[in-house]
C-alpha cells in the first residue's frame, strides 16, 4: 500500500516549457487535490476532483490544467511554465469515512522554473 | 473572504514543556477542524480532527480544543520532545465535498 505517489520528485523547467505532474493513489479514494506550497503562503489549492469525472478550480488555478484520468490518477499540467510557478506541489486524496475526512498527501514535487 | 491565522510563524520551546499553538479564523463556519504535521521535505500528515460540537479531543500527548464562539482552536503537545519539532498546520472543513482551507502553519522547535 504505497498511499499517494507523485512523479517526478524534482524538475527544472525553462520559462515557456510545458510539463505534467503525475499523481496516483491506491486507497480507492474518491476525492483528489493539487496544492502548491510557497514560503510564507501555506498550502493553496489549485484544483480538486471530488469524484472520477469531475474537476473544480481551487484558489489559484490560473496557468494550470488537470485531468482525472481514472479513480486512481489525477494529473496537473503546466502548459507554459512561468517563474511564478516555482513551488513545491503536493497531491492529496481523501475519502469520507464515518466522521473522518483526513487528507493523505504525497511526498511532493519540487519545481523550479528559470 | 475566509481567513485562517496561526499565531506565529515559529515557536521555540524547552523539552518537557507544553507547546501551545493557536489557530484563529474569520468569515467561516466550519463543521470541523483538523491539525496536520509537516516535516521538512515531506507532505503533511493528519493528526487530529475535532468537530464543531466537540470542545476537546485528545490523542496520546496531543490535545485539541475548539471554541466556535471565539473562532479559535488550540493545539497542545504535552511533555514536548525534540522529535516533535515540525511545522503544524490547521485546516478548516465543511461537510460534503468542499475542500479544506489550510492555515500557513507554525514551525515548532523543541530544544533539548
Amino acid at each position: 500500500n504505497a498511499g499517494v505517489t507523485q512523479t517526478p520528485k524534482f524538475q527544472v523547467l525553462k520559462t515557456g516549457q510545458s510539463m505534467t505532474l503525475q499523481c496516483a493513489q491506491d486507497m480507492n479514494h474518491n476525492s483528489m487535490y493539487w496544492y502548491r506550497q510557497d514560503p510564507g503562503m501555506g498550502l493553496r489549492l489549485i484544483y480538486y476532483s471530488a469524484s472520477e469525472g469531475t474537476t473544480d478550480k481551487g484558489e489559484v488555478p490560473n496557468g494550470y490544467n488537470v485531468s482525472r484520468l481514472n479513480k486512481r490518477e489525477f494529473s496537473l499540467r503546466l502548459e507554459s511554465a512561468a517563474p511564478s510557478q516555482t513551488s513545491v506541489y503536493f497531491c492529496a486524496s481523501s475519502e469520507r469515512r464515518f466522521d473522518i475526512y483526513e487528507q493523505y498527501f504525497g511526498p511532493g514535487t519540487r519545481l523550479t522554473v528559470t | 473572504s475566509q481567513k485562517i491565522e496561526q499565531n506565529s510563524e515559529a515557536l521555540n520551546i524547552q523539552e518537557g514543556k507544553t507547546a501551545t499553538l493557536t489557530c484563529n479564523y474569520t468569515n467561516y463556519s466550519p463543521a470541523y477542524l483538523q491539525w496536520y504535521r509537516q516535516d521538512p521535505g515531506r507532505g503533511p500528515v493528519f493528526l487530529l480532527l475535532i468537530r464543531e460540537n466537540e470542545k476537546e479531543k485528545r490523542k496520546e500527548r496531543l490535545k485539541v480544543t475548539f471554541d466556535t464562539t471565539l473562532k479559535q482552536s488550540l493545539f497542545h503537545i504535552t511533555a514536548s520532545q525534540p522529535a516533535d519539532s515540525a511545522t503544524y498546520l490547521c485546516a478548516l472543513g465543511s461537510d460534503g465535498n468542499t475542500p479544506l482551507v489550510f492555515g500557513k502553519g507554525t514551525r515548532l522547535s523543541v530544544i533539548a
